[in-house]
């Protein structure tokens, strides 16, 4: 499998603008979480699907942030409008099941997308 | 809500043997986990404790104290390649959130 897979790598933008981050899971995993990553805030949940459903949209930082899932094989994370404070690596990571409890299960992470908004 | 605690660098050299840890503070408890992260890259799974004691995988080791609230990433026999940042994440059973902790820094010297 190509592994979990992210476009673009890189996106630069100007503040006010709408940009869109897109991921693929590896083939057959039913949870996708996508998380950002600064220098000042660390590694951070935004939100998880399960079987393409949005289950805990607690860490999205914002209305201007929104995530879909419409099916199984792909996901994407939309900011809107971009502000300078976005500038992140947004990473999307997918798992055959939870990456936590009993039956945890290994969570992979795609390549990441470095954002810069100007 | 969670919190978690690691020391922030850890320095140590070829061949040596080094330990990370992490503290946590959960309304529950559901696990902890442990990922590397080489600059520029993506973390990566490492290892997983859902009950206490040592998990061995190769030259790494994790270790769980759920009375303490405490875990130990142990690397052995330490490599260049190792020269990473490793983080401890959790989940408890009340949150809904999965949160890692702040990283620590390895640097391992020849």
């Amino acid at each position: 499998d190509a592994g979990v897979i992210q476009s673009p790598r890189h996106e630069v933008t100007e503040m006010g603008q709408e940009v869109t981050l897109r991921c693929k899971p590896i083939s057959g995993h039913d949870y996708l979480f996508w998380y950002r990553q600064t220098m000042m805030r660390g590694l951070e949940l935004l939100i998880y699907f399960n079987n393409n459903v949005p289950i805990d949209d607690s860490g999205m930082p914002e209305d201007r942030f929104s995530a879909k899932m419409p099916n199984a094989s792909f996901s994407t994370l939309k900011i809107q409008p971009s502000e300078p404070r976005d500038s992140a690596v947004y990473f999307c990571a997918s798992s055959l099941g939870p990456p936590w409890g009993e039956i945890q299960e290994t969570q992979y992470f795609g390549p990441g997308t470095r954002l810069l908004v100007l | 809500g969670q919190s978690l605690e690691q020391p922030s660098e850890v320095t140590a050299v070829e061949g040596a043997i080094v330990q990370i840890n992490c503290t946590y503070q959960t309304s529950g408890f559901y696990g902890l986990s442990w990922y590397q992260q080489h600059d520029g890259g993506a973390p990566t799974f490492l290892s997983y404790n859902a009950l206490d004691g040592l998990e061995e995988t190769g030259r790494f080791s994790s270790f769980l104290s759920r009375s303490d609230s405490y875990g130990y990433l142990l690397l052995q026999e330490l490599q260049m390649k190792d020269s990473a940042s490793y983080f401890c994440a959790v989940r408890d059973n009340y949150g809904q959130n999965f949160v890692f902790g702040p990283g620590t820094r390895l640097s391992v010297l020849p």
